[in-house]
């Protein structure tokens, strides 16, 4: 299947830092990629759909200055999550559609603020 | 109601059953179908994808999907105690929209 690629799989920041996530198709072009959250055993959380070229589109409640996303390329989304508190601390992973419609993920990141 | 219903499990097998896994749906405007593994802080890993009634055999692994029923099903032979993980379900009408079921953990006892 399909690659896609996150890093850093694992980051450790202090609070009222800010983190970049980087998400990677590596084997296709993806025009759409999804960020979502994970909490310890519980389903994914959609918080975003990244659009290339285009602005993000937020899922309600998520704090769109919070967690800054970036699609510039077709085969590159960011996810930046701006003055990280510890509550920010999860398991974050990204989704890029491929051109059949099969979904990709990436490995995940696991964010601990301190 | 929910849009895709997954029992949560856990679900604990001996090493060699066969697994059966379900998902049941309420929108009949899915169109495609997916099955993942996903292991304890990994990404999911997508295992199957369907997009028609009938049945998808990839190794060990079978996807059944039964649109008049609105229910799928993923089916593991032989199963071995790598199997043990999450197993997510997810639907698509065919636009960006993706659906996930909440995951039904799976214990495969050597």
């Amino acid at each position: 299947g399909a690659v896609v690629s996150q890093h850093p799989s694992r980051v450790i920041c202090k609070s009222g830092t800010s983190v970049k996530i980087e998400c990677r198709s590596l084997d296709f072009q993806a025009t759409t990629m999804f960020w979502y959250r994970q909490f310890p055993k519980q389903s994914l959380m959609l918080m975003a759909t990244s659009n290339e070229g285009s602005k993000a589109t937020y899922e309600q409640g998520v704090e769109k200055d919070k967690f800054l996303i970036n699609h510039a390329s077709l085969t590159l989304s960011t996810l930046t999550v701006t003055s990280a508190h510890p509550e920010d601390s999860s398991f974050y992973i990204c989704s890029a559609r491929e051109g059949t419609g099969e979904l990709f993920f990436g490995e995940g990141s696991r964010l601990t603020v301190l | 109601q929910k849009e895709v219903e997954q029992d949560p499990g856990p679900l604990s097998v001996p090493e060699g059953a066969i697994v059966s896994l379900n998902c049941t749906y309420s929108n009949s405007a899915f169109q495609y179908f997916m099955w993942y593994r996903q292991y304890s802080r990994k990404g999911p890993e997508l295992l199957m994808y369907t997009y028609s009634s009938g049945n998808k055999e990839d190794g060990r692994f079978t996807a059944q999907v039964d649109k008049s029923s609105k229910y799928i099903s993923l089916f593991i032979r032989d199963s071995q105690p790598s199997d043990s993980a999450t197993y997510l379900c997810a639907m698509s009408p065919g636009t960006y929209k993706y659906i996930f079921g909440t995951g039904t953990r799976l214990k495969v006892l050597a």
